[in-house]
Order: C-alpha cells, then structure tokens, then sequence
C-alpha cells in the first residue's frame, strides 16, 4: 500500500514565523502535490513537483514556497506566515503516467495537518 | 476558472437506505473525473477514475456514472452503512491542465 505521511497532524505557529511542513511518499512516485482546504472551498493546489528540484506553481502560490530535494520527500515552506494561511494542508503523490496528463492518476494523500497562525 | 459544483451540500441518511449525489463540471474539454472519500481525521482516499462518456464503475455497494457530454456524475450508495459517513469529494481534470479542480464535496452522514 501506498503511504503518504506529513510531519505533523497539528500546528500552531505565530505569525511571522517560518513554518515547515514536510511530506514523504515510501511508492517511488514521480508526481506530488501541496493542497490546502478551507471551509467551503474545495481542496485548492498551491505548488507541485514532476521530479526532483521541480516544482511547478498551483492556483494560489503566493506566500508558499517548496523543496523537493530528494524524490520521495515534498516540503511546503511558510516564508512568514500569516493568519489567512490558517488551513488544513494536504499532501498528495501519484505515479508517472504511463500516458497522458499527471492528473489523470489517482491521487494518494496524507492525513493532513492543520496549522493555526496566531 | 473551472466550475465544479457538488450536491447536496450534506446529507443525512438512515442507515440501510440508499443515497446518491451530484457532481457538476464544465463538458468542454473533459479528460478525467475523479471521486474521493474523506473520513474525518484519515486521508482522503480514492474511489474511482473516470475517464470515458458512458462509464459505470463500482465498489462494493459504491458506483459512479459518468455523462461527459452534459457535465454531471452521479455517485450512489446502496445499503448506507455507519462505516460510509464520511465526505465525497469529486475532481475534474480538463484536457491541457495538468492540475485537478475539486468540488467542495458532500458530506454524508448516516443516522444507525
């Protein structure tokens, strides 16, 4: 079975500190995801990576960034955080495509963190 | 930005009936639909991957449908069990993008 794991389920953090969040995947996936979800919002993508060192910017970027140093490991950075990035943080991966688009593959996620911004 | 509608919003079913809900998205473009269960404090988890007009897939007492050329598919469940209370998520993915558009979900409660 896959397994995507995050560091942490919660987090409470002042505003103005650096956050990390990390995720790893133990399947050898190519393709990993930052999403976040807030209350009435569907779950929104921040940044993603296709390999190593890649990323690619997701539909709210700003005041995130991200580390993909090694393949199995997705960090999501809070340059400074803020109370509006308060959220529920989900990590997700999926294999390469044998075909077609990486978001046609099934998506695995960890549990979540919530994080507080104080 | 993409549209992708869920509905209802929450629903409470009494456990052995049977129950289904909407997922809305744009019909131009379509490449993929996917559906997800989110139990409360577990990961999300994937259900099905749609990917063709016309699709029935199934699961257990679980089965999505899939109509791509009026934008809509149908997740129903047969015999609610408490087990089942969770919430559904749906995903579209739209030919070029390589990123999904979530819809907020349904979330769906079974009364034992």
């Amino acid at each position: 079975d896959v397994k995507v794991t995050q560091s942490s389920r919660y987090l409470v953090k002042r505003t103005g500190e650096k956050v990390f969040l990390e995720c790893v995947q133990d399947m050898d996936h190519e393709n990993m995801f930052w999403y976040r979800q807030d209350p009435g919002l569907g779950l929104r993508l921040i940044y993603f990576s296709y390999d190593v060192k890649m990323k690619e910017k997701g539909d709210i970027p700003e005041g995130y960034s991200v580390s993909r140093e090694k393949k199995e490991r997705f960090s999501l950075i809070l340059e400074s955080a803020s109370t509006n990035q308060t959220s529920m943080y989900l990590c997700a991966s999926t294999e390469m495509p044998i075909e077609g688009l990486a978001g046609v593959d099934t998506q695995y996620f960890g549990p979540g963190t919530r994080l507080t911004v104080l | 930005i993409l549209n992708v509608e869920q509905s209802p919003q929450s629903l409470h079913v009494q456990e052995g009936d049977s129950t289904n809900f909407t997922c809305s998205f744009p019909s131009s473009n379509f490449y993929a639909l996917h559906w997800y269960r989110w139990e409360t404090a577990k990961s999300p988890e994937a259900l099905f991957v749609m990917t063709l007009n016309g699709d029935e897939k199934k699961k257990g007492r679980i089965s999505a449908t899939l109509n791509t050329k009026e934008g809509y598919s149908y997740l129903y469940i047969k015999g609610s069990q408490p087990e089942d209370s969770a919430t559904y998520l749906c995903a579209f993915l739209d030919f070029g993008n390589e990123k999904l558009t979530f819809g907020t979900g349904t979330r769906l409660t079974i009364i034992p």
